[in-house]
């Protein structure tokens, strides 16, 4: 079964340094890997996508993210951090067999220092 | 504007008693989904629906019940039988069968159970 692995709970970081939240997944083909922002007391929002190609994918926000086969990871990565981007991060993938079903993993919260 | 909207967004409970949240969508897809998201879990999946009429549960569907009757809603019933219901619960749709992994969500509703 697919999972994913999210191990920084919380992270902390100073307004215009650059983040970086680990992602790491299991799954047996090809994965379609995704990254979900939600900001408290909200929805999700999605941030970036991977499905096949380059492993660099581009989001909105600023945000990218790298696939990397051998490592299993998914990695996300803010160049610059604003203090708006403090909010719940999420990675996911998706299951196959028909119809956007996701696995989230348990998030990461992330919070920007002044 | 288009979107989800659930109602209520806060709502309190005695023990055994039934709740309905209800979740519109005029994006006009035709999948839709609950999730129910706890503290340090994630989010996980409780029932889904591709098409009106037709459901399918998820990875906790114990003590839930759903309807499809129309495409634009996706009501989901929590039930006495639901052992731990207080939590954070998110409707989103999304296009059917192609496996985008693009779900927009609803802003949730948080129930609490006393």
């Amino acid at each position: 079964a697919q999972s994913v692995t999210q191990p920084d709970i919380h992270i902390t970081v100073s307004e215009g340094a650059s983040l970086e939240l680990r992602c790491n997944y299991s799954y047996g083909a090809t994965p379609y890997l995704f990254w979900y922002v939600q900001s408290p007391g909200q929805g999700l929002q999605l941030l970036l996508k991977y499905f096949s190609g380059d492993t660099l994918v581009q989001g909105i926000k600023g945000f990218e993210a790298e696939f990397k086969r051998s490592q299993s990871s998914f990695n996300l990565r803010k160049p610059s951090v604003h203090w708006s981007d403090a909010a719940e991060y999420f990675c996911a993938v998706a299951r196959g067999g028909g119809g956007n079903k996701l696995t989230f993993g348990t998030g990461t919260q992330l919070k920007v220092e002044l | 504007d288009g979107g989800i909207t659930q109602s209520p967004k806060y709502l309190f409970r005695k023990e055994g008693q039934n709740v309905t949240l209800s979740c519109e969508q005029n994006l006009n897809h035709d999948a839709m989904y609950w999730y129910r998201q706890d503290p340090g879990q994630g989010l996980r999946l409780i029932y889904y629906s591709q098409i009106v009429n037709d459901f399918q549960k998820g990875d906790i569907a114990e003590g839930y019940s759903v309807s499809r009757e129309k495409k634009e809603s996706f009501p989901l019933t929590v039930t006495s039988a639901q052992k731990n219901p207080t939590a954070f619960y998110l409707c989103a749709s999304s296009i059917r069968d192609q496996n985008t992994g693009e779900l927009f969500f609803g802003e949730g509703s948080r129930l609490t159970v006393l």
